[in-house]
């Protein structure tokens, strides 16, 4: 079956250090979001990739980068994690900007 | 920007009872989603409804674009419809989906 997939399902790290979290697609979609969902709150974009483009949402604070190196694959790297960056994480892809958005399972960040 | 307005944002049924769930847009959308977000986090996309009515199983949407709200119906609920029930919508010309805040919905045994 087609889908998103999102890689680790929980992921603890120590304040400040570097983590990296996967998503890869098999929908063939040209667009990959990645969103930050904190406890009783609505999902928030942080940012997207339309093919190579990428596109981030102003309030998006600079330790959170992407990459995005194939079709299939997106990352979300946050630089140094503070106590606050503490969320679940969700990767959404789109066959083209404005259609429907299909979401993986999400990654689950403790920071401790 | 759109702002994306659900109502209620509690319900609890019994197990069997039907339900339905509003939200209400500030300005026009071009696509209009409603998902599910089970106990495990995970967003499923229920339907992709910019307007008129579709219809899957237990659940159905309507979406009257003209006058900016669409609605979910929940029939014969069950205890795994329980979680939150996301509507969310892209405003023209942007591509940034707009969330409500949700309806968190308990259905008892």
């Amino acid at each position: 079956d087609a889908m998103v997939i999102q890689n680790p399902r929980y992921q603890v790290t120590q304040f400040g250090k570097p983590v990296t979290l996967s998503c890869s697609q098999t929908l063939n979609h040209n667009v990959m979001y990645w969103y930050q969902q904190k406890s009783s709150q609505a999902p928030k974009l942080l940012f997207h990739y339309y093919d190579k483009d990428f596109n981030n949402e102003a309030d998006t604070p600079d330790n959170f980068q992407s990459r995005r190196p194939n079709t299939s694959f997106c990352f979300l790297d946050i630089r140094s994690p503070g106590l606050g960056d503490a969320a679940m994480y969700l990767c959404a892809t789109s066959l083209i900007l404005g259609m429907d958005q299909y979401f993986g399972p999400g990654t689950r960040l403790l920071v401790l | 920007g759109i702002q994306v307005e659900q109502s209620p944002p509690d319900l609890i049924l019994q197990e069997g009872a039907n339900s339905t769930l509003r939200c209400n847009f500030s300005d026009s959308v071009n696509n209009l989603q409603w998902f599910h977000q089970n106990p495990w986090g995970q967003l499923i996309n229920l339907f992709y409804i910019p307007s008129g009515t579709k219809q899957n199983g237990r659940l159905s949407a309507t979406t009257v674009a003209t006058e900016r709200y669409s609605l979910l119906y929940i029939s014969s609920s069950q205890t795994t419809d329980s979680g939150v029930y996301f509507c969310a919508g892209l405003q023209g010309g942007s591509e940034k989906l707009v969330f409500g805040k949700g309806t968190k919905l308990t259905v008892n045994p």
